[in-house]
């Protein structure tokens, strides 16, 4: 199966300040999903990104704070903007490396804290 | 809308004993059905997947699950817990057919007892 190699592994970063995170996948994907989990908390979706187009978001999250960028089938960014400690998580890419709703990759995860 | 609903979020066995994890779900139409692991400070691996074919899907490392509709259950099991499993668990449900978001349960934290 697939390999989503996901960097940074790990950050700490001021508050106010922004974060990118990239997730590198190792074949081409049509959808690739972004992830939050807060600590001991399930995931919860942020936005869906296709190739070509704006990104889908969630109810609750806004491109201004989590802007996507998708520039190929290969390759997503996410950056969290701003950043509070209110944002300090684990996130997490995902891609549909299997076909039609058949089961998702995940990246490894970047856990961020904010001071 | 849909969702799942993972019964006790701490789990402990023994080792060698059977490990049964709970997880319900709702669907509106018929679902996929997804277990993950996420071991500590890793992502999550697909453990699982029912996706409308047989109901008794077998996975990696030994677990199996059940899809029963009757019950709308799709609970996990493994018949002789190993130290390896502590982990958290993940029952996860989107809609069949085509690309579709999926939603997570809150997890499952399983410990193994020596």
């Amino acid at each position: 199966s697939a390999v989503i190699s996901q960097k940074p592994s790990r950050d700490i970063c001021q508050r106010g300040t922004s974060l990118t995170i990239q997730c590198q996948v190792d074949s081409q994907v049509t959808m690739m999903f972004w992830y939050r989990q807060q600590p001991g908390q399930s995931l919860t979706l942020i936005a869906t990104a296709n190739q070509g187009s704006e990104a889908t978001y969630e109810s609750g999250f806004v491109i201004d704070k989590f802007p996507i960028s998708r520039p190929n089938l290969t390759f997503s960014t996410l950056t969290v903007s701003n950043m509070s400690p209110e944002d300090s998580s684990i996130y997490l890419c995902s891609a549909n490396t299997q076909g039609k709703n058949d089961g998702y990759t995940f990246g490894s995860g970047t856990r961020l804290t904010v001071v | 809308a849909q969702s799942v609903t993972q019964l006790g979020s701490h789990v402990s066995v023994s080792e060698g004993a059977l490990v049964l994890l709970r997880c319900n779900y709702s669907s509106s139409v018929p679902p996929y059905l997804f277990w993950y692991v996420q071991y500590p400070n890793q992502g999550l691996q697909l453990l699982l997947k029912y996706t409308s074919a047989a109901t008794l899907v077998k996975g990696i490392n030994g677990f199996e699950a059940e899809f029963k509709k009757s019950e709308t259950s799709f609970h996990l099991t493994k018949p002789s817990a190993h130290m390896s499993d502590a982990a958290e668990y993940f029952c996860a449900v989107s809609n069949s057919g085509g690309y579709q978001k999926v939603t997570f349960g809150t997890g499952t934290k399983l410990q193994v007892i020596p």
